[in-house]
């Protein structure tokens, strides 16, 4: 069975300073990683995925995720948080015809 | 929203009333999904299409039934709503049905059941 769990419901992080987004997961079988952003009355915007070789993913917006297998981790970071960064942030893994969510990370920057 | 449109964006209705929601894609994907979020929930998978005419149940199918006509058209069909269906539908879409394919979803449509 495919889970994953994102452990804070809230992160605050000051603008200017680095910010993670925790996720773990559970899967049979290789893990294909996914990471979503979703914005104020929005849909869900597609960061970046792993499916295999490098763990650093680098994605849109200048955020990038770091793929750990033996602490079956995907953590969402970023170097310089923005104010505009401040968003629901969804981590998912991929199953056949299906995407399984967390429960969502909500981030607020604070100015 | 990658050239996904959902209809009506927002709608409010009655229990025990029929309700239809529709989502077009201008992409050409094979595959179409229904998927309903809800607090604490994240997004869960209602239904889903891996064509014309070809469908398939989610995880939280009871209660809802889908439609495809055609390859840009995917219909999902509350027969009598409840207010436990309240909530925001999302569409996406994706290439194939491959764990490793990334979908792309709509703008979304709030379903308020009183």
């Amino acid at each position: 069975a495919q889970s994953v769990a994102q452990p804070e419901d809230q992160v605050n992080v000051a603008e200017g300073n680095p910010l993670t987004v925790k996720c773990t997961y559970s899967v049979s079988g290789n893990p294909y990683l996914f990471w979503y952003v979703q914005y104020p009355n929005r849909g869900l915007q597609f960061l970046l995925k792993y499916i295999t070789g490098d763990n650093l993913v680098k994605g849109s917006y200048g955020f990038e995720a770091e793929f750990n297998k033996s602490q079956t981790s995907f953590h969402l970071k970023k170097p310089s948080a923005l104010v505009s960064d401040s968003a629901l942030y969804f981590c998912a893994v991929g199953g056949a015809n299906n995407l399984f969510f967390g429960t969502g990370t909500r981030l607020t920057v604070i100015p | 929203d990658a050239g996904i449109t959902q209809s009506p964006r927002h709608k409010v209705t009655e229990t025990g009333t029929p309700v239809t929601l529709r989502c077009h894609q201008t992409e050409n994907h094979r595959y179409m999904y229904w998927y309903r979020q809800d607090p604490g929930h994240g997004l869960r998978l209602i239904h889903y299409s891996y064509g014309v005419k070809d469908t398939d149940k989610g995880e939280v199918s009871d209660g809802y039934s889908v439609s495809r006509s055609k390859t840009e058209d995917f219909l999902l069909t509350l027969e009598s709503a409840t207010s436990s269906q309240t909530s925001v539908y999302f569409c996406a879409i994706s290439e194939s049905g491959l764990a490793r394919d990334t979908q792309y979803f709509g703008p979304g449509t709030r379903l308020t059941v009183l």
